[in-house]
């Protein structure tokens, strides 16, 4: 089996800061996923990558950027936090047939 | 519209009484996925089922492609089942994944 490790945990920021969440996958999975998730509701998906240095927008990508320099590596970076935001990102990679999750980093903006 | 649509919305279930969950998606879906996510927790994959029926534990789930429809039993519930239960499916040629709300299920002892 594998892992999917997303760090931060916790992640607080500043209104107006730039914010970098990353993920790591060692299933050795050609495509990975950034989703966002707010309280009580379902996944929007933000960016996707199928391969290294690929990235396909989402339905949520404005005020988003990532990068996929490796192929066990995909980054999330939220480019001006917003006042009050507060939400779960959450990273998944998959192979042929399944999506797997790491466990999410919790973002709170002050 | 939403391409992923659940229902019902949430569910109350006594323990031992069974359950069924439904997605039905808006467009030719080459994969499905069923998952669980606890409060507060990440997904925790439970079956994936593009066509047909497979079960898994107390879990069936029984995928008719060409009506796009999906539906997840569980059986005899218990009071462990209690979370939100989502489906997913991949559209655009199988990379870009895409989820419903999701049923929020309480089952009481």
């Amino acid at each position: 089996g594998g892992i999917i490790t997303q760090t931060p945990k916790f992640l607080i920021g500043q209104e107006g800061q730039k914010l970098t969440l990353k993920c790591q996958q060692n299933f050795n999975h050609d495509t990975m996923y950034w989703y966002r998730q707010d309280s009580g509701k379902g996944l929007r998906l933000i960016y996707y990558s199928i391969t290294e240095n690929d990235l396909q927008k989402g339905d949520l990508s404005e005020g988003y950027d990532a990068s996929r320099e490796k192929k066990s590596s995909f980054s999330l970076t939220v480019t001006s936090a917003q006042k009050n935001e507060m939400a779960v990102f959450l990273c998944a990679s998959s192979g042929t047939s399944e999506q797997f999750f790491g466990p999410g980093t919790r973002l709170t903006v002050l | 519209g939403q391409q992923v649509q659940q229902s019902p919305a949430s569910l109350v279930l006594q323990e031992g009484e069974n359950a069924e969950l439904q997605c039905n998606f808006s467009s030719t879906a080459t994969q499905l996925q069923w998952f669980y996510q606890s409060p507060g927790g990440s997904l925790v994959s439970l079956l994936s089922n593009p066509s047909g029926t497979k079960h898994t534990g107390r879990l069936t789930s029984t995928t008719v492609t060409k009506e796009r429809r999906s539906s997840l039993h569980i059986s005899s519930s218990q009071t462990t089942d209690s979370g939100t239960y989502l489906c997913a499916i991949a559209l655009t040629g199988g990379y870009k994944v895409v989820f419903g709300s999701g049923t929020r299920l309480l089952v009481s002892p």
